[in-house]
């Protein structure tokens, strides 16, 4: 099944610790990104990749760091800097041009403890 | 900052009703809208693509128009079906961005009861 896996479901941040978002697909896409959700607002971007080994500031970036190092992995960190991480978290990726959909995974919840 | 705008926020219908959403959007420099289905607890999936002023898109009971002049777009659900529940979500992309990002509406919940 080709698809986007993102992991784990739910998660739980201590205060001053960073916590790493697993995003990987098997779709062969070179675009992947990273969103956030919260209440009452449409997803905004965090960061977005194009191409191995390179990506961009989303919107929102600050208080998040990602790596791009295999076409397949696109793992975003959200770290102690990020001072209001409690939200939903949508990983996609896209084939081609850019009026091509976005396939998503199913998402990870984060909670700060 | 752009401005991507759905209305309503949410809906309950019955069955067997007949709905429509609004998304509305920047209407100068317009390049393509998305519209997804975002069923709980799964991910949003790719309903249709839009790109062409008076673009008209089916699958099934769902249909899509499109209004680029005036930056709209409407989703029709004819005969809803408990299965429709879901969030219905337009992404319209910004072509100035020169990354052609995505700008997300916030979205309508539909719940259709039976």
């Amino acid at each position: 099944d080709g698809g986007i896996t993102q992991s784990p479901k739910y998660l739980f941040r201590k205060e001053g610790q960073n916590v790493t978002l697993s995003c990987e697909q098997n779709l062969n896409h070179d675009a992947m990104y990273w969103y956030r959700q919260d209440p009452g607002q449409g997803l905004r971007l965090i960061y977005y990749s194009q191409i191995v080994n390179d990506f961009q500031k989303g919107d929102i970036a600050e208080g998040y760091s990602v790596s791009r190092e295999k076409k397949e992995s696109f793992p975003l960190t959200v770290t102690s800097a990020q001072k209001n991480p409690t939200a939903f978290y949508l990983c996609a990726s896209r084939e081609g041009i850019a009026k091509n959909i976005q396939y998503f995974g199913a998402g990870t919840r984060l909670s700060v403890l | 900052i752009l401005n991507v705008e759905q209305s309503p926020q949410s809906l309950h219908v019955q069955e067997g009703d007949s709905t429509n959403f609004t998304c509305s959007f920047p209407s100068s420099n317009f390049y393509a809208l998305h519209w997804y289905r975002w069923e709980t607890a799964k991910s949003p999936e790719a309903l249709f693509v839009m790109t062409l002023n008076g673009d008209e898109k089916k699958k099934g009971r769902i249909s899509a128009t499109l209004n680029t002049k005036e930056g709209y777009s409407y989703l029709y659900i004819k005969g809803s079906q408990p299965e429709d529940s879901a969030t219905y979500l337009c992404a319209f992309i910004d072509p100035t961005s020169g990354t052609y990002k995505y700008i997300f509406g916030t979205g309508t919940r539909l719940k259709v009861l039976a």
